[in-house]
């Protein structure tokens, strides 16, 4: 099955700085990779996502890069803002044999984004 | 586009007692529908998993005869947590695709068993 690693679990930036937050993965076949901002006791919106036939994804400040060969991705804030703030978690599809695409999730990065 | 409901958005039951939360998607039909539960500060864990007009796959260590999945239409799934207890008060989120992977969250059901 697909193995997730998110990095780091906690970080901090002030207004304006950027913000970087990485992902690796394990299943080589994976193909899709969406990224999830999750505001406390709400539920996870997805911010962003690329799929494995381009190497960038630009929406605004947000952005993800992927490099199939090293199988990772990265999302990438620029010029936070105090509502930047939140849990973000990245993840990757595993297929089940019933062909339904479930999300092996990583462990999620909180964001603190200082005024 | 993309909405998925959930209902209701918190309960508090007695020990013993069954609940049933609804997930619906409101503007498309979804193939397939994910059950989570989420601990406070931890990540997503997949439940299990249900298409429409077949029986749920449950994840291991997930019992299926206490976590009661029901996709009985393209735009509704039910969970029914029967017999619970305190150890599972938890956040439970659905989420709901169509075709493609992406998945889109309801908002949650916040359990507390008393």
């Amino acid at each position: 099955g697909e193995n997730v690693e998110q990095h780091p679990s906690t970080l901090s930036v002030q207004e304006g700085d950027s913000a970087v937050i990485k992902c690796t993965y394990s299943d080589s076949a994976s193909n899709y990779f969406p990224w999830y901002k999750q505001e406390l006791g709400k539920r996870p919106q997805l911010i962003i996502d690329i799929r494995s036939n381009v190497g960038e994804k630009k929406d605004q400040r947000i952005a993800v890069t992927l490099n199939k060969t090293a199988k990772h991705f990265s999302l990438h804030i620029t010029e936070t803002q105090p509502e930047d703030s939140a849990v973000y978690f990245c993840a990757a599809p595993r297929t089940s044999g019933a062909g339904s695409y479930q999300l092996t999730f990583g462990k999620g990065t909180k964001l603190s984004v200082i005024p | 586009g993309a909405v998925v409901s959930q209902h209701p958005s918190w309960v508090i039951c007695k020990s013993g007692t069954s609940v049933k939360i609804e997930c619906r998607s409101l503007d498309f039909q979804a193939t397939t529908m994910f059950w989570y539960r989420q601990f406070p500060k931890q990540s997503l864990m997949l439940m299990a998993t249900s298409n429409e007009g077949s029986k749920a796959t449950y994840e291991q260590g997930v019992e299926k005869d206490k976590f009661l999945i029901n996709h009985a239409s393209l735009t509704l799934s039910t969970l029914t947590v029967t017999s619970a207890h305190p150890e599972d008060s938890s956040f439970y989120i659905c989420s709901a695709s169509a075709i493609q992977e992406t998945q889109y969250f309801g908002p949650g059901t916040r359990l507390l068993v008393l």
